[in-house]
């Protein structure tokens, strides 16, 4: 069976500092993965999606970036947070890419201060 | 670009009565619809997926696709307090997939 781990579980920093977010799924080899952001009670943006590793596609701007070191593994990230990075992060594997079901995994909750 | 809209933004309905929650999509090209249940705190989990027009169903969830019609339903009968949560429609679109705002649906005892 496939899990989908993620890293932290919250976190709570300081506006102007980096960030860096995880997530592993095992079980899958070759996952789509996916990178959403969800504000309170929201609906999902996404962020980012990657076919396979080293490559990673953006598909809105939030002064993030994200990155795919492993099969099994995707990283956000960012230099400098923003007050309107808070909120609900969501990595997502699926076997095709944006035509099939999605799989999320648990969630990091972040807050900027 | 790709609109999902969702109808009602709540819905309150007692226990064991019938939930039915509706979505509105803009691209006529779309061909794969999900709906998705997330609980409070929790990552969202896929309910149920429908690929062609119609009605599918699977245990206490019905999924109704009208593509003509921009359209796709999910109705809840017998419905549970655990099924209290916030469900999701998601429409592919573009080689994107684009999640509407979200019905809030509340289960009473």
């Amino acid at each position: 069976a496939q899990t989908i781990h993620q890293w932290p579980v919250a976190e709570i920093k300081a506006v102007g500092s980096p960030l860096s977010l995880g997530c592993t799924i095992k079980g899958k080899s070759s996952p789509n993965l996916y990178w959403y952001w969800q504000a309170t009670g929201g609906t999902l943006q996404q962020l980012f999606y990657s076919i396979t590793v080293g490559q990673v596609e953006s598909v809105v701007q939030l002064n993030l970036s994200a990155s795919r070191p492993k099969d099994d593994q995707f990283i956000l990230s960012t230099e400098k947070l923003l007050l309107s990075h808070s909120g609900f992060y969501l990595c997502a594997w699926s076997l095709h890419l944006h035509q099939d079901t999605q799989y999320f995994g648990p969630g990091t909750r972040l807050l900027v201060l | 670009q790709q609109k999902v809209q969702q109808s009602p933004e709540s819905l309150i309905v007692p226990e064991g009565g019938m939930a039915s929650l509706n979505c509105t999509f803009s691209d006529r090209n779309s061909q794969y619809f999900w709906w998705y249940r997330q609980h409070s705190g929790e990552g969202p989990k896929a309910l149920m997926s429908i690929f062609s027009n119609g009605d599918k169903k699977e245990g206490r969830f019905t999924a109704h696709l009208n593509k003509a019609s921009l359209h796709v339903s999910l109705h809840i009968k017998d419905s549970q307090p655990s099924d209290s949560a916030l469900y999701f429609c998601a429409v592919n679109s573009n080689n994107r997939i684009f999640f509407g705002d979200g019905t809030q649906l509340v289960v009473k005892p």
